[in-house]
């Protein structure tokens, strides 16, 4: 298995422009989160997923943010507008029942 | 409420030296328990994990854990560390169908 894709690696946006992350879980696994880690606030579970269904969208930030699963193998982050509060790296991660959490390599967002 | 802590933000140890990582939580159920380790600019990896049984868990890179009950704790150890073992480390707990709660991670760095 590929492990959890995400794309892409890098994103390099200007204030206000809408950015959207994508992430495949891995093939089976029906449990997927997104996190958001930076050097401050260390690493913040955003929302997860059982079974495509928003479960916890506490870690939200704001409306800015949101976050879909329209199917098991993809899941999207959004951020409209942008800000450069957002830059991070974004990290999305699958699980199947009770395993580990099996994580992306992330996305390094700067927000300029 | 769920939390794990793990103490100590920074740790420097000499090449070869013993390593412990001390990791706390407070969980209101059976916690299943979880060591990840990440490399710079790298996603997360796990380290090892438990589940039930054996509270001594190996897992790889020659890590190994003990679980505490007594304690909560869930603390990581190498009995010779390598120069390769610079990281961020993280403590997560978790249980059936719940998301999993991350600590703060502790920064290790290995001189040679």
């Amino acid at each position: 298995d590929a492990g959890v894709i995400q794309s892409p690696r890098h994103e390099v946006t200007e204030m206000g422009q809408e950015v959207t992350l994508r992430c495949k879980p891995i093939s089976g696994h029906n449990s997927l989160f997104w996190y958001r880690q930076t050097m401050m606030r260390g690493l913040e579970l955003l929302i997860y997923f059982n079974n495509n269904v928003p479960i916890d969208d506490s870690g939200m930030p704001e409306d800015r943010f949101s976050a879909k699963m329209p199917n098991a193998s993809f899941s999207t982050l959004k951020i409209q507008p942008s800000e450069p509060r957002d830059s991070a790296v974004y990290f999305c991660a699958s699980r199947s029942g009770l395993d580990e959490q099996y994580f992306g390599p992330g996305t390094r967002l700067t927000v300029t | 409420a769920q939390s794990v802590t793990q103490p100590d933000i920074h740790i420097t140890v000499s090449e070869g030296a013993s390593l412990e990582l001390r990791c706390n939580y407070s969980y209101g159920a059976t916690p299943y328990l979880f060591w990840y380790v990440q490399s710079p600019g790298q996603g997360l990896q796990l380290l090892l994990k438990y589940f039930s049984g054996d509270t001594l868990v190996q897992g790889i890179k020659g890590f190994e854990a003990e679980f505490k009950r007594s304690q909560s704790s869930f603390n990581l150890r190498k009995p010779s560390v390598h120069w390769s073992d610079a990281a961020e480390y993280f403590c997560a707990v978790g249980s059936y169908g719940q998301n999993f709660v991350f600590g703060p991670g502790t920064r290790l760095s290995v001189l040679p």
